[in-house]
C-alpha cells in the first residue's frame, strides 16, 4: 500500500498570500496518477487537480498542481476567503487507492 | 446533469445492517467504477474501494475488507454500500464517487450514526 504524507499538517497564511501543500509518496505512484481534492465543512470533496497537473472542470487557474513519481505539490497563487478548507491528495497509482491525511489551510 | 444521489442519514443500533444506495444519472453508468469513501468525525477522508457496475467487480482497502461489502443494479444505475452488522465505530460520513482518474462527481454523502 502507497502512504501519501502531506505537509505542512496546517499553515496559516491570509488572503492573498501564495500557498503551497506538499504531498509525498512512500513510493512511486506511477506517471503522474495523484489528484488533489478540497474539502469544506458540510460539503462533498471537490476535485481540484487530476493527472498531477490537470485543473478539473471549473476550477480556477490560481490552482495549480505539479510533479511525479513521489514528489507532488499543490501551489494556490493568490488565496481567495473561499479557499481556506482542508486539502487532500490521493493516488491512483495502484491499489488500494490511498488518500494523504490532509492539510488544513487557515486564515491567519 | 452528471449527479450522484445517494440516500438519507441514518441512525442504527449496533449489531444492525444497512445498505446505503448511490444513484447516478446524466452518464452512461455502467461504464465508470464507483468509489466509496469514509469520513468519520474529526479524521481524514478514507478511501474504501470501488465497484464497477458493469460486472459488479469489487476492490476493498485492505483495512475493511471482509466488513463491507459493495453490490450494484446498473438497470437502475444504482451501487450500493452494505454493513452486515453495525459497530459504533461505523459512524461516519460516506461518499460515492465516479471514478474517471480522480473521483471526478461525488455524491452529496450519508450520515450514518450508529449508537445504543
Amino acid at each position: 500500500e502507497i502512504v501519501l504524507t502531506q505537509s505542512p499538517g496546517t499553515v496559516s497564511l491570509s488572503p492573498g498570500e501564495r500557498a503551497t501543500l506538499s504531498c509525498r509518496a512512500s513510493r512511486s505512484v506511477g506517471s503522474s496518477y495523484l489528484a488533489w481534492y478540497q474539502k469544506k465543512p458540510g460539503q462533498a470533496p471537490r476535485l481540484l487537480i487530476d493527472g498531477a497537473s490537470s485543473r478539473a472542470t471549473g476550477i480556477p487557474d490560481r490552482f495549480s498542481g505539479s510533479g511525479s513519481g513521489t514528489d507532488f505539490t499543490l501551489t494556490i497563487s493568490r488565496l481567495e476567503p473561499e479557499d481556506f478548507a482542508v486539502y487532500y491528495c490521493q493516488h491512483y497509482g495502484s491499489l488500494p487507492y490511498t488518500f494523504g491525511q490532509g492539510t488544513n489551510l487557515e486564515i491567519k | 446533469e452528471v449527479q450522484l444521489v445517494q440516500s438519507g442519514a441514518e441512525v442504527k443500533k449496533p449489531g444492525e445492517s444497512l445498505k446505503l444506495s448511490c444513484k447516478g444519472s446524466g452518464y452512461t453508468f455502467p461504464t465508470y467504477w464507483i468509489a466509496w469513501v469514509r469520513h468519520m468525525p474529526g479524521k481524514g477522508l478514507e478511501w474504501m474501494g470501488i465497484i464497477y457496475p458493469t460486472d459488479s467487480d469489487s476492490r476493498y482497502s485492505p483495512s475493511l475488507q471482509g466488513q463491507v461489502t459493495f453490490s450494484a443494479d446498473k438497470s437502475t444505475s444504482t451501487a450500493y454500500l452494505h454493513f452486515s452488522s453495525l459497530k459504533a465505530s461505523d459512524t461516519a460520513m460516506y461518499y460515492c464517487a465516479r471514478l474517471a482518474g480522480g473521483m471526478d462527481v461525488w455524491g452529496q454523502g450519508t450520515t450514518v450514526t450508529v449508537s445504543s
